[in-house]
């Protein structure tokens, strides 16, 4: 079990640049979710995957947001014509489908700076 | 949808006193709860979860949460802080026990430890 890992840890791109991230879930884990969390802020939901299926998506996604996890198992998240207020840490966790009994494993983050 | 209230944005004790951490949350149902830890430029890892099962749960490090149901609360507790202990420290409840799961997370608790 080598976790949940998170690339690129960190990335500085120009105001509408795209930027894209990925996360490696955890192999036997079928649930994978982003979250995103602002400076001084607690983890905000994005969006959340049941295998490849994106089941659910927050209001906060934007239509400048894309995920994607194909083949259900690693997933990317990218950012289209990105804007200071994207800046933030990305974080993604992952669960068995007993998530809130056995907990969820978040990933270090990408933390994202536009300038 | 479900809040959460962490009072104080910055908790101060010194070494080997007793760490209190306090956290609220909004709920007419019994929900799942979880305290995570984030050391600068990391994720989340996760300290302790009350899952309906005993109301006083322990967790790693030493730390421990009572779940008071008449109070809303699930306050995290240490009686001998460390060093070590040092970081950002977020309470969570469960939005929903179907679908989703996801965790809904209050703003967070800096702990600071004075030698």
């Amino acid at each position: 079990d080598t976790g949940v890992s998170q690339n690129p840890r960190h990335k500085i791109t120009k105001r509408g640049q795209n930027v894209t991230f990925r996360c490696d879930p955890i192999s036997e884990h079928n649930r994978l979710y982003w979250y995103r969390q602002t400076l001084g802020q607690g983890p905000e939901f994005l969006t959340y995957f049941q295998n490849e299926a994106q089941l659910e998506k927050s209001r906060l996604l934007s239509d400048r947001f894309s995920a994607e996890r194909p083949k259900g198992s690693f997933s990317t998240l990218e950012i289209q014509r990105t804007e200071q207020g994207d800046s933030a840490m990305y974080l993604c966790a992952s669960s068995y489908d007993r998530g809130l009994e056995y907990g969820y494993t978040f990933g270090s983050g990408t933390r994202l700076t536009v300038v | 949808a479900q809040s959460v209230t962490q009072l104080g944005s910055h908790v101060s004790v010194s070494e080997g006193a007793l760490v209190l951490l306090r956290c609220n949350y909004s709920s007419s149902v019994p929900p799942y709860l979880f305290w995570y830890v984030q050391y600068p430029n990391q994720g989340l890892q996760l300290l302790l979860k009350y899952t309906s099962a005993a109301t006083l749960v322990k967790g790693i490090n030493g730390f421990e949460a009572e779940f008071k149901k008449s109070e809303t609360s699930f306050h995290l507790t240490k009686p001998s802080a460390h060093m070590s202990d040092a970081a950002e420290y977020f309470c969570a409840v469960s939005e929903g026990i179907q679908g989703a799961q996801k965790l809904v997370f209050g703003q967070g608790t800096r702990l600071t430890i004075n030698p």
